[in-house]
């Protein structure tokens, strides 16, 4: 059975870089047929794609957070890892790492329990 | 980006009613669309892709419809595990975008 765990801190202050990891366990990350994918979830913006990465080192983002996002992989340890800097409070959310069709790209199969992540000083 | 719309934002239903709920696209996704159902505290789960084909495991009284820039997924004799948000998502042009979501409620 899949799992995919996010972990990280809850609390991130304005201005500075949120970093979140994503743990896949029962299934290889070197696949493939799949990308591993960030998803947050806000009130005021609802569902957003932030961007994707493949294990062979294929990665796209979400114009809208190209600029301050960046995704990678490491597959000796299953691990799949979100990097998004200068954040403001628009950046609070529920963080979702996410697997998701590589053919085609964009849909989601298996998605992780989420992590809230707050920007406040 | 492809803007997606959901309505109604609010459904009020009761057990056993069959209810409908549209999603328009902003373009043309030909059958690029998911439906996703989502109780609160967990994460969202795929109940129908390419518009019209249900997931293995979903109840088959889940059943999507559509093309082009209309969808809708209707809920036929709603049950009790059924009362949650529903989200549909275009997956035909990147950024893959969702509409806004539509709470089935009592």
């Amino acid at each position: 059975q899949l799992h995919l765990q996010e972990s990280g801190p809850g609390l991130v202050k304005p201005s500075e870089t949120l970093s979140l990891t994503c743990v896949v366990s029962g299934g290889s990350i070197s696949t493939n047929d799949f990308y591993w994918d960030w998803i947050r979830q806000s009130p005021g913006r609802g569902l957003e794609w932030i961007g994707s990465i493949h294990f062979r080192g294929s990665a796209y983002y979400n114009p809208s957070l190209q600029s301050r996002v960046t995704v990678a992989i490491d597959t000796s340890k299953n691990q799949v890892f979100l990097r998004l800097s200068s954040v403001t409070a628009a950046d609070t959310a529920v963080y979702y790492c996410v697997r998701g069709a590589a053919n085609p790209r964009g849909l989601y199969d298996h998605w992780g329990q989420g992590t809230l992540v707050t920007v406040s000083s | 980006d492809i803007q997606m719309t959901q309505s109604p934002s609010t459904l009020p239903a009761s057990v056993g009613d069959s209810v409908t709920i549209t999603c328009r696209a902003s373009e043309n996704i030909n059958t690029w669309l998911a439906w996703y159902q989502q109780i609160p505290g967990k994460a969202p789960k795929v109940l129908v892709s390419r518009a019209s084909t249900v997931e293995g495991g979903v109840p088959s009284r889940f059943s999507g419809s559509g093309s082009g820039t209309e969808f809708t997924l209707t809920i036929r004799s709603v049950q009790p595990d059924d009362f949650a948000t529903y989200y549909c998502q275009q997956y035909r042009i990147p950024p893959w975008t969702f509409g806004q979501g539509t709470k089935v409620e009592i």
